[in-house]
């Protein structure tokens, strides 16, 4: 199975500042990756997917890139909606994995 | 506007069985692979099983192959999991999700799984 490491396991930021959040797969995962945002109470929602590629209706203060087994999502102009935590997702092999998750508070 | 809704789930001893269903509607369910994803309190996400979209190809979690079963009807636009010889482990909200490729780009609300004498 391919192990997605995720960092940090929690960050917090002010509002206005850019936070980027790595993935790290255990193999070459050809940007067979996508990031998730889940508020709290939520269920998740996909904001990139193929590394790089936006979501329908997210805003374009996230953006996602990498290759291999090196992957970020970089958050500009923190926004206090963006509280919440953020899952990558590998889905080049199965079964599917996920990182284990980044919890995003605000300062 | 898709629209994912679980159902089925509650509070069940260990080694019982549970179906949960998810109804979609706003968009052809039939041209679409599904799966399920659980999240166990306070934890992180776990795939759990996929389906193509015309039900002859399914994918298993190792945590859960032999014990939970995932299936379609497509008249219905009705996605389902049967979970037998539930452990305490099992215990997570489960998610139905719409497959784009192999992302999840759609997620219902969820529905709670209790395993507990």
């Amino acid at each position: 199975d391919i192990q997605m490491t995720q960092s940090p396991a929690s960050l917090s930021a002010s509002l206005g500042e850019t936070v980027t959040i790595e993935c790290r797969a255990s193999e070459d995962i050809y940007s067979n990756l996508a990031w998730y945002q889940q508020k709290p109470g939520n269920s998740p929602q996909l904001l990139i997917y193929d590394a790089n590629s936006l979501a329908d209706g997210v805003p374009s203060r996230f953006s996602g890139s990498g290759s291999g087994t090196q992957y970020s999502l970089k958050i500009n102009s923190l926004q206090s909606e963006d509280v919440a935590s953020y899952f990558c997702q590998q889905y080049n092999n199965y079964p599917f994995t996920f990182g284990s998750g980044t919890k995003l508070e605000i300062k | 506007e898709v629209q994912l809704v679980e159902s089925g789930g509650g509070l069940v001893q260990p080694g019982r069985s549970l179906k949960l269903s998810c109804a979609a509607s706003g968009f052809t369910f039939s041209d679409y692979n599904m799966a399920w994803v659980r999240q166990a309190p306070t934890k992180g996400l776990e795939w759990v099983a996929s389906i193509s979209y015309g039900g002859s190809n399914t994918h298993y979690g190792d945590s859960v192959k032999g014990r939970f079963t995932i299936s379609r009807d497509n008249a219905k636009s009705t996605l389902y999991l049967q979970m037998d010889s539930l452990r305490s482990e099992d215990t997570a909200t489960y998610y139905c999700a719409r497959l784009g490729y192999n992302y999840f780009d759609y997620w219902g609300q969820g529905v709670m799984v209790t395993v507990s004498s």
